[in-house]
């Protein structure tokens, strides 16, 4: 199965951008990328997600190396609200069953 | 739109007294998940189902069951409670066909067992 790795925390200046690096060296060919996040102890929430092209939405982008071995998720102008933890997930293909396998993610704290 | 509905938000179990953790969803999604997070870890996928009386074993599924008898309801059965489950549990939903559809979560149960 694709694993990831992710720093363990992180700080980014309020308003500044936020880059959090995620390495998944294992991913195969069809197998997609996706960013939640966990504020407190809240149910994760989706972010972005994508395959191989650079993907932007109203939230964050995503860029994915040509490779796919890594990606990077720019929350382009961090707010207090964004301190959360940043899961990046690549989903698994077992039989029929299409599973995400959450690693312990990267603690991101936006400072004042 | 509820999305995913989660109940209780909170309970107290006593060592070898049996609870369901209930989860419905509203989206007519194929596939739902139930997930456990111990303090400052990720999650752990305890089961899942990719239809009505469809289900299968996640990388945790000691101490749990689960049952699948509509499209919209996915409750978890701990039958003999134990210190070890104590955490909080995540249901989460997605449709089919594809894979480029993201989970939608509840909003967890948190679960103390003494």
């Amino acid at each position: 199965d694709a694993k990831t790795t992710q720093p363990t925390s992180m700080d980014c200046a309020e308003g500044r951008a936020a880059n959090l690096p995620c390495n998944h060296s294992t991913i195969s060919g069809n197998e997609y990328v996706y960013w939640y996040r966990q504020i407190h102890s809240q149910g994760p929430q989706y972010i972005i997600h994508g395959l191989k092209n650079n993907e932007t939405n109203e939230m964050a982008s995503l860029i994915i190396t040509e490779d796919r071995k890594s990606s990077t998720l720019i929350l382009p102008h961090a707010t207090l609200r964004d301190t959360a933890v940043y899961y990046c997930i690549v989903r698994v293909f077992r039989g029929y069953g299409q599973n995400f396998v959450f690693g312990p993610g990267t603690r991101l704290s936006v400072l004042p | 739109n509820a999305g995913v509905t989660q109940t209780p938000k909170f309970r107290i179990l006593k060592i070898g007294q049996s609870m369901t953790l209930q989860c419905t969803q509203d989206m007519n999604h194929n596939y739902m998940y139930w997930y456990r997070q111990d303090p400052g870890m990720g999650l752990k996928l305890i089961y899942y189902s990719v239809g009505a009386g469809i289900t299968d074993k996640g990388e945790v599924p000691n101490g749990y069951n689960v049952s699948r008898s509509t499209t919209e309801d996915f409750p978890l059965r701990l039958e003999l409670a134990a210190p070890s489950q104590t955490s909080v549990y995540f249901c989460a939903s997605t449709t089919l066909p594809g894979v480029d559809s993201p989970l939608h979560f509840g909003n967890g149960t948190r679960l103390t067992v003494t």
